[in-house]
């Protein structure tokens, strides 16, 4: 069974731009939740998308948003980068269960230059 | 809200010493537990979780925890560090919200092992 899929692996961008990430589930997973991870923050969480829906939100701007497709493959975007959103953005799947433990992708490391 | 705690930014033992890691949570319902470990340049990977079933869980790699309701604490432990145990480890809560479940974070410890 293939793990968790993001893509690109590394990101390389200017202040003001956009950028969209994106990730493939472990097939049959229905939740795909988003983290910022950087040194001395740990992993902050941004969003969880289930069958579709954002079914909870993080405390980031609303310039974080994703979104989450029929197949369950999500993707997050970001609009007006700032120097501070460089940080390696991880995924992670599950069934979306209560006691479930969630799969990470191997991230996207974003550097806003 | 249910949160947690680490303490300990970063810990350094020496090869063949006992390993511990110390998570507090903070939770109004009972708490679902989780120790993840990510290795350097990879996304995290399980090492245990708490289910209720046994206070002592047994992980991967040797690891165990305990769950001590008492002191709300869930420690990692390892009675004999190796080398190849050197990364970041990560204690979490999964909580319920928005009709689901999300899962929260400890801010990391760093583990650095000497030979």
């Amino acid at each position: 069974k293939a793990g968790v899929t993001q893509t690109p692996r590394y990101l390389i961008k200017t202040r003001g731009q956009q950028v969209t990430l994106s990730c493939s589930p472990i097939s049959g997973h229905r939740s795909v939740s988003w983290y910022q991870q950087t040194p001395g923050q740990g992993l902050q969480f941004l969003f969880e998308y289930f069958s579709e829906t954002q079914r909870n939100k993080g405390n980031f701007p609303g310039r974080f948003s994703g979104r989450q497709f029929s197949n369950s493959r999500s993707e997050m975007n970001v609009s007006t980068l700032e120097l501070g959103d460089s940080a390696l953005y991880l995924c992670a799947s599950s069934l979306g269960q209560e006691n479930e433990k969630l799969f990470f992708g191997s991230g996207t490391q974003l550097s806003v230059l | 809200a249910q949160s947690v705690t680490q303490l300990g930014s970063h810990v350094s033992v020496s090869e063949g010493a006992l390993v511990l890691l110390r998570c507090n949570y903070s939770s109004s319902v009972p708490p679902y537990l989780f120790w993840y470990v990510q290795y350097p340049n990879q996304g995290l990977q399980l090492l245990l979780k708490y289910t209720s079933a046994a206070t002592l869980v047994k992980g991967i790699n040797g690891f165990e925890a305990e769950f001590k309701k008492s002191e709300t604490s869930f420690h990692l432990t390892k009675p004999s560090a190796h080398m190849s145990d050197a990364a970041e480890y990560f204690c979490a809560v999964r909580a319920p919200g928005g009709g689901g479940f999300k899962t929260i974070f400890g801010a990391g410890t760093r583990l650095f092992v000497k030979a």
